[in-house]
């Protein structure tokens, strides 16, 4: 069984530039969230998407912005990039988030330069 | 607002050497305490659900347990493979989904 998959891996972006990352559920989840991970913050709750519609948002600014589309398969972009947001990022998948368990990708390695 | 402390920050043992590793959490509501596994460069490796005080879930050498204010992973006779950051995470009953708030983990070394 497939697990979440993640892309790409890794990046390197410049200062003002914008990004977008890509996440692959588990086959049969409709529940998509993205983290942010960094070694100051942890792991922090960016947003959930389920069954297209965005269902919860964390607190980060309107630079960071994610869509989901019909088969599940979610994006996040993240517009003029900031030196501090390099970091992991990952995305989790459940069937519909409320108690199930959530399976997490191996992560998109983001530098900002 | 959810809060999850974790405590030790780092913590190196022995091998074979057992302990175990602490989560006390605020919420309004659970309905749900993860606890995931984190190696370097990784993503979270899921590990165990507890739902409610008083359940006990085992895998291999880990056991993790429930109370209403906290939750402990117990890690018996470990092996220098269970060298890993161990996170734990809760969700919200008032909060519908997926969301999780998570603690800044135990990094766990086991020296052979």
């Amino acid at each position: 069984k497939a697990g979440v998959t993640q892309t790409p891996r890794y990046l390197i972006k410049t200062r003002g530039q914008q990004v977008t990352l890509s996440c692959s559920p588990i086959s049969g989840h409709r529940s998509v969230s993205w983290y942010q991970q960094t070694p100051g913050q942890g792991l922090q709750f960016l947003f959930e998407y389920f069954s297209e519609t965005q269902r919860n948002k964390g607190n980060f600014p309107g630079r960071f912005s994610g869509r989901q589309f019909s088969n599940s398969r979610s994006e996040m972009n993240v517009s003029t990039l900031e030196l501090g947001d390099s970091a992991l990022y990952l995305c989790a998948s459940s069937f519909t988030g409320d108690g199930n368990t959530i399976y997490f990708g191996e992560g998109s390695w983001l530098t900002v330069v | 607002e959810d809060q999850v402390t974790q405590s030790p920050e780092a913590l190196r043992l022995q091998e074979g050497e057992s302990s175990s590793l602490n989560c006390s959490y605020t919420v309004s509501g659970l309905r749900g305490l993860f606890w995931y596994r984190q190696d370097p460069g990784k993503g979270p490796e899921f590990l165990f659900t507890l739902y409610s005080a008083g359940e006990e879930k085992e895998k291999e050498r880990l056991k993790a347990t429930l109370t209403k204010k906290e939750s402990f992973l117990h890690i018996t006779a470990p092996k220098p493979e269970d060298s890993a950051t161990y996170l734990c995470a809760v969700q919200a009953q008032e909060t519908s989904g997926s969301r999780l708030t998570f603690g800044e983990g135990t990094q766990l070394t086991v020296n052979p």
